[in-house]
């Protein structure tokens, strides 16, 4: 049973680009979090989201961010116009309908925007 | 606005001898308290939770006690080894409400000397 993936695990972008970053859930979740750690700093919650409905994005910051869980493929974190404040590792992670108390993570996508 | 701490930045054990980490927290909100490692450059790895409903939950080498008056958590690891060297965050959540966003501490680096 495969744990959650996240792809790239690296992304290298220019200021002004885009960004995406892909998170495929453990099999028989329906629940994606997304979380960032920006260096030197703890992991904080940005958006949850459940297949087609976005649940909580009040940690998602007001512009050029964006998330979607669609009813098939992956979720997709979307970051507009990088900056290089927006260099950090995105964590993605997953539970199931049955056990929402424990989430499990991704490997992480670290952006260095450059 | 920081609702979980944890107040050692890191922590030197010997091999064999027990590891204790705390976690302070302020938001009486939180219902349920996980544990989590992280290796660096890798994804959060879970560890072990407690409901506020309990005080102790154990998992072989791991306990977690839960002081619900004192806002205070503390995860104990006997004995320790060598493996368990990386960063443990705890990471508290409003398990009733409408989002399970976990809010992460800081967390502290442990380093088990062998």
């Amino acid at each position: 049973n495969a744990g959650v993936m996240q792809n790239p695990r690296h992304l290298v972008r220019r200021r002004g680009q885009e960004a995406r970053l892909r998170c495929s859930p453990m099999k028989g979740h329906s629940h994606v979090y997304w979380y960032r750690q920006l260096p030197e700093e703890g992991l904080k919650f940005m958006v949850y989201l459940q297949k087609e409905n976005i649940i909580d994005e009040s940690g998602m910051p007001k512009e050029r961010f964006s998330a979607e869980f669609p009813k098939e493929g992956p979720s997709i974190l979307r970051i507009q116009q990088v900056v290089r404040g927006d260099s950090a590792a995105y964590f993605c992670a997953s539970s199931p309908p049955s056990s929402q108390e424990t989430q499990y993570f991704g490997p992480g996508t670290r952006l260095l925007v450059l | 606005d920081q609702q979980v701490k944890q107040n050692s930045p890191s922590l030197s054990v010997q091999e064999g001898r027990i590891s204790i980490l705390n976690c302070d927290y302020t938001n009486s909100m939180f219902d349920y308290f996980l544990w989590y490692k992280k290796y660096p450059a890798e994804g959060p790895t879970f560890l072990i939770s407690i409901s506020s409903i309990k005080d102790k939950n154990e998992d072989g080498r791991f306990t977690v006690f839960l002081n619900k008056s004192a806002k205070h958590l503390s995860l104990h690891i006997v004995p320790s080894q060598p493996g368990d060297s990386a960063v443990y965050f705890c990471a508290p959540m409003n398990y009733g409400g409408a989002t399970n966003k976990l809010i992460f501490g800081t967390g502290t680096l442990l380093a088990v000397q062998p």
